[in-house]
């Protein structure tokens, strides 16, 4: 199983670009999350999804755009990017069923910098 | 918003030490999790908590869930070289809100 992948690894994006940071799970788990870590910080909730077609916003969702159009996929939009929004990007997922519903299983993060 | 204070914020110990860390906060938690992460990795999970004064072990690892909901511990004992590493709690404010709130980490460092 390859769990949590995400794409890309790091990246550097000029301000005003925007890109797309990709993340798919493969352990069919229903629920799906963006977070980001700012540095010596802990992790902020960006968007969550509980299921294909279904998203809701977290903490900090300014600045960014998510869909989930399937169980595996849940991709993170930049539009204007700002030198604030650099940060590590963890998505993560759990199976949002039984006692371990929010147990979540993260990727290994995408680095962004905005210059 | 709710915050978790966690400490100590970083701790260098020598190997074969005990070790031993909490998250407090004003609010109260229906679920504790703890995570480890290490450089350029995402966190893993390490124990879930449930309910008010559980205790539970993963090997070396012990964590409690407060009686007042509002605090956890993580307990590391007989420390190794590869216990390094960010350690999180992540508190789950209402059940099925499918939103956790984290510490801002606890860094350790082991020393041979």
């Amino acid at each position: 199983n390859a769990g949590v992948t995400q794409t890309p690894k790091f990246r550097i994006l000029k301000i005003g670009q925007s890109m797309t940071l990709q993340c798919a799970q493969d352990m069919n788990h229903n629920y799906m999350y963006w977070y980001r870590q700012d540095p010596g910080m802990g992790l902020k909730l960006i968007y969550y999804s509980v299921g294909a077609g279904i998203t809701d916003k977290g903490e900090v969702p300014n600045g960014y755009n998510v869909s989930r159009s399937t169980t595996e996929d849940f991709p993170l939009r930049l539009e204007l990017a700002a030198p604030s929004q650099t940060s590590v990007y963890f998505c993560a997922s759990s199976t949002g069923i039984g006692r371990s519903d929010t147990e979540a299983f993260f990727g290994q993060g995408t680095r962004l910098t905005v210059v | 918003g709710q915050q978790l204070n966690q400490s100590p914020q970083s701790m260098f110990i020598q190997e074969g030490e005990d070790v031993s860390m909490n998250c407090t906060s004003s609010s109260i938690f229906n679920t504790w999790l703890w995570y480890k992460q290490e450089p350029g990795e995402g966190p893993v999970l390490l124990i879930a908590l449930y309910k008010a004064g559980e205790l539970t072990s993963n090997g070396r690892l012990t964590a409690q869930f407060g009686i007042t909901r509002k605090d956890s511990f993580l307990n590391i004992s007989a420390s190794i070289p590869s216990d390094v590493g960010i350690y999180f709690c992540a508190g789950q404010l209402r059940e099925g809100t499918y939103k956790y709130i984290f510490g801002t980490g606890t860094r350790l460092k082991v020393l041979a």
